[in-house]
């Protein structure tokens, strides 16, 4: 049962680069979202998708680009890395959408 | 707007005394109110939540308690345990619209032997 899972788990990229960050789940679930966590911080809604080919904004979108031509996979593309990206990133799925979410182990980028 | 707060950023408590954790909220629309653990290292975990329409819900060792009136909502932990040493985050949904969960800023749980 591999439930949910992120990778790269660590990223160091450059300014400017593109990067992306994959996320799987082997449940099924309708609903998956992207957060990000900064050090001391709580975490930030990136993006949110209820079902195939239906993604929203959250919090704070801007510099992100997300897909989900899967249900299973909901990968998120920093177009140009900046430095204030540098964060953990978590993945998470939801099978009802109401609020109990299945965590990723999180994707730790580093933007220098 | 739609914001979730929290009261204190650090708690300390003695190993086996209740803890209780407070988060304020903003968006009255919200229907869900959700508490997460997170340990050191990982992502966080559903402990319980509480829909709109209720006051109370008690899970295993924790009861969440919702007071709409003055947008409070808090965590009761009872007889604390080292495994509950991490940081906990409410969260807020407003379901009914779009599944948007935001999270609030958290609060670490420290226990004294």
């Amino acid at each position: 049962d591999a439930g949910i899972t992120q990778s790269p788990r660590y990223k160091i990229t450059e300014t400017g680069r593109q990067v992306t960050l994959m996320c799987h789940q082997t449940w099924s679930h309708s609903y998956m979202f992207w957060y990000r966590q900064d050090l001391g911080h709580g975490l930030r809604l990136i993006y949110y998708s209820a079902a195939a080919d239906i993604t929203d904004k959250g919090e704070v979108p801007d510099g992100y680009v997300v897909s989900r031509s899967k249900t299973e996979n909901f990968p998120l593309t920093l177009e140009s890395a900046t430095r204030s990206q540098t964060s953990v990133y978590f993945c998470a799925s939801s099978a009802s959408g109401t609020g109990e979410l299945f965590f990723g182990e999180g994707s730790r980028l580093t933007v220098l | 707007g739609e914001s979730v707060g929290l009261h204190l950023p650090t708690l300390s408590v003695q190993e086996g005394d209740n803890s209780i954790i407070n988060c304020a909220y903003s968006n009255s629309a919200s229907d869900y109110f959700i508490w997460y653990k997170q340990e050191s290292g990982k992502g966080p975990q559903f402990i319980i939540d509480i829909r709109s329409n209720m006051d109370k819900r008690q899970g295993q060792r924790v009861t969440v308690l919702l007071n709409k009136t003055v947008k409070h909502l808090s965590l009761q932990i009872a007889a604390t345990q080292p495994g509950d040493s991490a940081v906990y985050f409410c969260a807020e949904n407003l379901y009914s619209s779009a599944s948007k969960i935001i999270f609030g800023s958290g609060t670490r749980l420290s226990i004294r032997p």
